[in-house]
């Protein structure tokens, strides 16, 4: 099966500095890559997707990034606010079995 | 409207009792879930229905059984309840053009 690593495990950066997540995966046949956020007592929402005939994709001050030959993909926050406060999830998919990776903490300092 | 929901969202219950999770989906997507949310947050998914068949049964005690009585609802009934039970359940949903949509969770307190 699927094997998702995810790390740092926790990030802590200062207001306005940029935040980079990095998840391998293992199953070459896994073709959707979501990043979820999940805020203290909520629920995991996701917040950008890449699929796999893409390497790039933008959506205001996140992005995420995918290599296929070395099977990882990353998480880039840019400017990063308070509200970003959170732990991130990413995950690795192929025919709606999902499995995630264990989590980033993310803190954002004012 | 809520797209997934799930009741009840705090459950604080003996050990050894029996209790069920219910999730309903308004999404019309094909595919469910139920996930466990641990205290370290790791998510680990424990089963998937598609069209109420089920597709997916990860290494779960067989005192977890899912029920799907349709494609927009699919329950969670623990039986013989323990202490390491304890954690957060998520129910999810998803189409093949969508990602996951979560619930917002059912807190588990084993006592």
């Amino acid at each position: 099966g699927e094997n998702v690593e995810q790390h740092p495990s926790t990030l802590s950066v200062q207001e306005g500095d940029s935040a980079v997540i990095k998840c391998t995966y293992s199953d070459s046949a896994s073709n959707y890559f979501p990043w979820y956020k999940q805020e203290l007592g909520k629920r995991p929402q996701l917040i950008i997707d890449i699929r796999s005939n893409v390497g790039e994709k933008k959506d205001q001050r996140i992005a995420v990034t995918l290599n296929k030959t070395a099977k990882h993909f990353s998480l880039h926050i840019t400017e990063t606010q308070p509200e970003d406060s959170a732990v991130y999830f990413c995950a690795g998919s192929h025919f709606n079995k999902f499995y995630f990776g264990s989590g980033t903490k993310l803190n954002v300092k004012p | 409207d809520t797209a997934v929901s799930q009741t009840p969202k705090y459950l604080v219950t003996q050990m050894g009792n029996d209790k069920s999770i219910k999730c309903e989906q308004n999404l019309g997507h094909d595919t469910m879930y139920w996930y466990k949310q641990d205290s370290k947050k790791f998510l680990k998914i424990m089963f998937s229905y598609n069209n109420k068949e089920l597709i997916i049964n990860e290494t779960v005690p067989n005192r977890f059984s899912p029920k799907s009585p349709d494609k927009a609802h699919l329950n969670l009934h623990i039986n013989s309840l323990e202490l390491g039970d304890s954690a957060v359940y998520f129910c999810a949903s998803s189409s093949i053009r969508a990602g996951y949509t979560f619930g917002s969770g059912t807190r588990l307190t084993v006592v």
